[in-house]
């Protein structure tokens, strides 16, 4: 069982960043895919990038190359995103979650909303 | 990237009834679709992997088929908290990327 944590909901003006952490708890972090997915109100789930915590190791997708990070602090079974240069249409539900490949997006996070409003 | 397609967007339909959505992606996918459902407020939660694997604890109820570029979840009896959103998600190539979204409605 795993289960994710998110920080809150923030509210940014744009060109700005927003960092939204998520703590895992209960089975082994560092050796599964953690994969940031977010949804537009209203929308669909949109892929945005994904990190191996055990190896530092990330991708991402192209629509989102050069503003944004993710980072993995494995001391606290922290994952983070960044993302910068905040546009209106940046605002949606963030979720973090357990990537298994071929198996699915077994654990989901709740969700962090993140608006992007001047 | 790979393009998905549900079809229909939404679907009426009364408890007991069973319900079929189709999920098409634009180029082979192998076995690589996985299928969620998705309730107001909610994060998706995981059905289907691997077109046809049920996922842990998901009722028998629910049910893939499908390999290549064409994939279908089948509810065979509709029960009252099957009412939600449904998307499809393939694997078979990063980014990975989702349909968008059959909602399933009381008729």
């Amino acid at each position: 069982q795993v289960h994710l944590v998110q920080s809150g909901a923030e509210l940014k003006k744009p060109g700005s960043s927003v960092t939204v952490s998520c703590k895992a708890s209960g089975d082994t972090f560092r050796d599964y895919t953690i994969t940031w997915v977010r949804q537009a109100p209203g929308q669909g789930l949109q892929w945005m990038g994904r990190i191996i915590p055990l190896l530092g190791v990330t991708k991402f997708a192209q629509k989102f190359q050069g503003r944004f990070t993710i980072t993995a602090d494995k001391s606290t079974n922290t994952v983070s995103m960044e993302l910068s240069s905040l546009r209106l249409d940046d605002t949606a539900v963030y979720y973090c979650v357990r990537d298994r490949d071929s198996h699915g997006i077994d654990y989901w996070g709740q969700g962090t909303l993140v608006t992007v409003s001047s | 990237d790979i393009q998905m397609t549900q079809s229909p967007s939404t679907v009426s339909a009364s408890v007991g009834d069973r319900v079929t959505i189709t999920c098409r992606a634009s180029q082979d996918i192998s076995k690589w679709l996985a299928w969620y459902q998705q309730k107001p407020g909610k994060a998706p939660e995981l059905l289907i992997y691997a077109a046809s694997s049920l996922h842990t604890g998901v009722p028998s109820r629910f049910s893939g088929s499908g390999y290549g570029t064409e994939f279908t979840l089948t509810i065979s009896s509709l029960q009252p908290d099957d009412f939600a959103s449904y998307f499809c998600q393939q694997s078979n190539s990063l980014p990975w990327t989702f349909g968008q979204g059959t909602k399933v409605e009381v008729k």
